[in-house]
């Protein structure tokens, strides 16, 4: 079935390092990728999206490119700050409609 | 643009009582979820409307939870007997028509059953 996993947490890292962050994906369909953060005490909020096989979402400093042949969507980030602390969830949408959601996974940034 | 609105934002209930949520969508879009997330876990779908007419109900436990969109607007959701593992946030998201847009999320409502 559809399906979305991605890397456990917590991630610690130190202000200004280089954030990496796994989802992988299994799709019946043809999907669209998606990150959704959630920073303390308030709601999901979309980061970015890719449509399509190749296509590249960026936001904020955050990128992520759908990968078809190893059907991977992993987020990326060069330096981060503290304000960058939130969960992250993975998620795909089959054919303009159904979502399924990653885990989420804890970002601690120190400064 | 408001955004999309739930209550009420926090409930306590014991077991076996009874609990209803509401939903107000952004206005104008057709296309309203409600997901259970878990603590820890992701938001999982329970039912998806679009207008007021039910798409994808496929995961939710309809013994004791039931989603009603009257009108094509306002959602509820509620639960009916509540057990200890519905304890959760629940969360409303909409969606506007057209293929890629993006779905929504209200703040959530955070159920703790005793």
């Amino acid at each position: 079935g559809d399906s979305v996993t991605q890397m456990e947490g917590p991630v610690t890292l130190s202000e200004e390092a280089f954030l990496t962050i796994n989802c992988t994906y299994t799709a019946t369909g043809y999907p669209s990728l998606f990150w959704y953060v959630q920073y303390p005490g308030e709601g999901l909020q979309l980061l970015l999206k890719a449509t399509k096989a190749d296509d590249k979402g960026s936001n904020k400093g955050f990128e992520a490119t759908y990968r078809k042949e190893t059907t991977s969507f992993h987020l990326e980030k060069g330096s981060v700050q503290v304000s960058d602390s939130a969960v992250y969830f993975c998620a795909l949408r089959i054919n303009f409609n159904k979502f399924y959601f990653g885990s989420g996974t804890k970002l601690n940034v120190k400064p | 643009e408001a955004g999309v609105a739930q209550s009420p934002r926090y409930k306590i209930i014991e077991k076996r009582q009874s609990v209803a949520f509401w939903c107000n969508p952004i206005s104008g879009h057709a296309t309203l979820y409600w997901y259970q997330q878990i603590l820890g876990q992701g938001p999982k779908l329970l039912i998806q409307f679009q207008n007021n007419g039910v798409v994808d109900d496929s995961q939710l436990p309809k013994d004791r939870f039931s989603a009603e969109r009257l009108k094509g607007v306002d959602s509820t959701l509620k639960i009916q007997p509540a057990k200890l593992e519905d304890s959760a946030v629940y969360l409303c998201a909409s969606r506007g028509t057209g293929g890629y847009n993006e779905q929504f999320f209200g703040p959530g409502t955070r159920l703790t059953v005793l």
